[in-house]
């Protein structure tokens, strides 16, 4: 298996634009989750999907952040307008929760580096 | 204050030497705890897991869950310059819309030096 592949692996862009950045997870994992990892605040959890359902959304910073899993192989986050303070690095992650797993073992993908100006 | 707490170090050591990384936490619900290795530019991989408390070893690493003093150590005996990573420790219970999801320190920074 090739793992959780995030694109692009690196995103400079300028402030007030739009950024989307793209996962597909290991097939057959039925659990999706978008982190984002800075210095100052480490790993913080975006948002999580069951299923292609977004369960907690509750760690999206603001309304400018959206994600979308419209099927079992397949999600995105987008960021617009993108602003300075939203320079880190996203990070996917997928696990086959089958529920009584409490372990619940996440395969990360290599992340997305985004820098905007 | 964080619900994990993890110093971000640098821990800079000798090869050959013990390593010990730390993790508080404060919601006692948590039950499973979890140790992940992060080198430069990749992601996150599990190293190891463990279920309340008690120790857990793996070749050169042993992790303990002391659930009483909510506290959580990982130990790396004969340490070599491969084990230079990020690691952070996580934990998750209950479950939260059905799902355990694990609450990540921000990771401490391992520096073994040849």
């Amino acid at each position: 298996d090739a793992g959780v592949i995030q694109s692009p692996r690196h995103e400079v862009t300028e402030m007030g634009q739009e950024v989307t950045l793209r996962c597909k997870p290991i097939s057959g994992h039925n659990s999706l989750f978008w982190y984002r990892q800075t210095m100052m605040r480490g790993l913080e959890l975006l948002i999580y999907f069951n299923n292609n359902v977004p369960i907690d959304d509750s760690g999206m910073p603001e309304d400018r952040f959206s994600a979308k899993m419209p099927n079992a192989s397949f999600s995105t986050l987008k960021i617009q307008p993108s602003e300075p303070r939203d320079s880190a690095v996203y990070f996917c992650a997928s696990t086959p929760d089958r529920g009584g797993s409490g372990a619940n073992v996440l395969t990360f993908g290599a992340g997305s580096r985004l820098t905007v100006l | 204050q964080k619900e994990v707490e993890q110093d971000p170090g640098p821990l800079s050591v000798p090869e050959g030497a013990i390593v010990s990384l730390n993790c508080t936490y404060s919601n006692s619900a948590f039950q499973y705890f979890m140790w992940y290795r992060q080198y430069s530019r990749k992601g996150p991989e599990l190293l190891m897991y463990t279920y309340s408390s008690g120790n857990k070893e793996d070749g050169r690493f042993t992790a303990q869950v002391d659930k009483s003093s909510k506290y959580i150590s990982l130990f790396i005996r004969d340490s070599q310059p491969s084990d230079s990573a990020t690691y952070l420790c996580a934990m998750s219970g209950p479950p939260s819309g059905g799902s355990y999801i694990p609450t990540f320190g921000r990771g401490t920074s391992l520096i073994v030096h040849p």
